[in-house]
């Protein structure tokens, strides 16, 4: 298994420009979620998927978008990039039937808005 | 709301020193807490988590309810543990039990 990819692993965007941050998972888990990760902050949850067809937000939701058209994909849309957005992105996967809340990491998207 | 308490942005100890971080949850309930590492030019991964009660690279924290406490050591340090350290909480009031982090610690082992 691959567990969780993601692409690209870095970008620069000018600001407005918008962009989609690919992830994928091989686990069949029900349970996707985005975050970002910033100095002093921590990682804080942008937005999160149960399953297909459903998404909810966040800590941080503003200017991003997702969906949720299968169990494998849970891409980030960035609508209108500003430098505030300026971060490294983790998307995670979770075994919604497990019995631990045991999240498992991609390998991040470091992104720089100019 | 849920709160995670990391008092320390860096903590430096010498090779063979013991170590501990430090990690306060403010929770209205019984979460579940963890510790994922980051290592340099890795993705995250978890490190240990309260429920199995087991030790890794020979880290061990113990869930303090009565001072919602989960502090995270080991007793003999050593420089591959140098790395970036976060303890997190999970439970229903997360809203899906969605992960709620903490702002990280890093460790830094000085040989």
């Amino acid at each position: 298994n691959a567990g969780v990819t993601q692409t690209p692993k870095f970008q620069v965007l000018k600001t407005g420009q918008s962009m989609t941050l690919q992830c994928a998972q091989d686990m069949n888990h029900e349970y996707m979620s985005w975050y970002r990760q910033d100095p002093g902050m921590g990682l804080r949850l942008i937005h999160y998927s149960v399953g297909a067809g459903i998404t909810d937000q966040g800590e941080v939701p503003n200017g991003y978008n997702v969906s949720r058209s299968t169990t494998e994909d849970f891409p980030l849309r960035l609508l209108s990039a500003a430098p505030s957005q300026t971060s490294v992105y983790f998307c995670a996967s979770r075994d919604s039937g497990g019995s631990s809340y045991e999240q498992y990491f991609g390998p991040g998207t470091r992104l720089t808005v100019t | 709301a849920q709160r995670v308490t990391q008092p320390e942005k860096l903590l430096s100890v010498f090779k063979g020193a013991p170590v501990e971080l430090k990690c306060n949850y403010s929770y209205s309930g019984s979460p579940e807490l963890f510790w994922y590492v980051q290592y340099s030019r890795q993705r995250l991964q978890l490190l240990l988590r309260h429920i199995s009660r087991e030790s890794i690279k020979g880290f061990t924290a113990d869930l303090n309810k009565g001072e919602t406490s989960f502090h995270l050591k080991k007793p003999f340090a050593q420089e591959e543990d140098s790395a970036m350290d976060y303890c997190a909480l999970s439970g229903p009031l997360t809203g899906a039990n969605n992960l709620f982090f903490g702002t990280g610690t890093r460790l830094t082992v000085i040989p």
